[in-house]
């Protein structure tokens, strides 16, 4: 079975600064991990995704996430918080075969101060 | 390119009523899946299809059914609605081959009292 773990329900920087959001997974089997963002009353909107190539991963509005097997982490880091950052994050694993469903995190809100 | 669409978008309904959540997705992907959104919960699996004809259950199915009689189309009914399935439910989809993400609609928001 697989799981995902976010800490931190809500995290909260000032515009300009690094933000740091942590994800831990467990997974049997070699992992594809995902991030999405959820802006308020939409839809679930890809960040970036892992998928057995580079463990750095870029992804769009500046993201970026490293994949650590050692540490079976994948934390979601953007070097400056903009305004427009704010929103709902979530980590997800995916089984690479079989049914292919994500296995959601329970998100982190983030919220960037002016 | 509409990519996933969900009708209706909000939705009240009376404990008892029934109703049917539509999805629908013109990218010719293969696998399709309904999820529900409650608070601190993340998005949770309730019944998904891997091809035209054939569904199977997730980690939350009870009180829901769905079919796929055609491929672009996966359909989430609620028999007899009940106030713990008052939640945000989204449609996704995925094609078969390689390691592409899933495409999420814009989702239902659906309120039972």
């Amino acid at each position: 079975a697989q799981s995902v773990t976010q800490l931190g329900s809500h995290v909260s920087v000032s515009e300009g600064a690094l933000v740091l959001l942590r994800c831990n997974y467990s997974s049997s089997v070699p992992p594809y991990l995902f991030w999405y963002v959820q802006y308020p009353n939409q839809g679930l909107q890809l960040l970036l995704k892992y998928t057995s190539a580079a463990t750095l991963v870029k992804g769009i509005n500046g993201f970026e996430a490293e994949f650590k097997k050692s540490e079976t982490s994948f934390h979601l880091t953007k070097p400056s918080a903009h305004m427009s950052d704010a929103a709902e994050y979530f980590c997800a694993v995916s089984e690479n075969t079989g049914r292919r469903a994500l296995t959601f995190g329970s998100g982190t809100r983030l919220q960037v101060q002016p | 390119n509409a990519g996933v669409t969900q009708t209706p978008k909000f939705r009240v309904l009376k404990t008892g009523q029934s109703m049917t959540l539509l999805c629908a997705q013109d990218m010719n992907h293969e696998y399709m899946y309904w999820y529900r959104q409650d608070p601190g919960m993340g998005l949770r699996l309730i019944h998904y299809s891997v091809g035209e004809g054939t569904t199977a259950k997730g980690e939350v199915p009870d009180g829901y059914n769905v079919s796929r009689l055609k491929k672009q189309n996966f359909l989430l009914g609620l028999e007899s609605a009940a106030p713990s399935q008052t939640s945000v439910y989204f449609c996704a989809s995925t094609p078969r081959g390689g390691n592409t993400e899933a495409f999420f609609g814009q989702g239902t928001r659906l309120t039972v009292v």
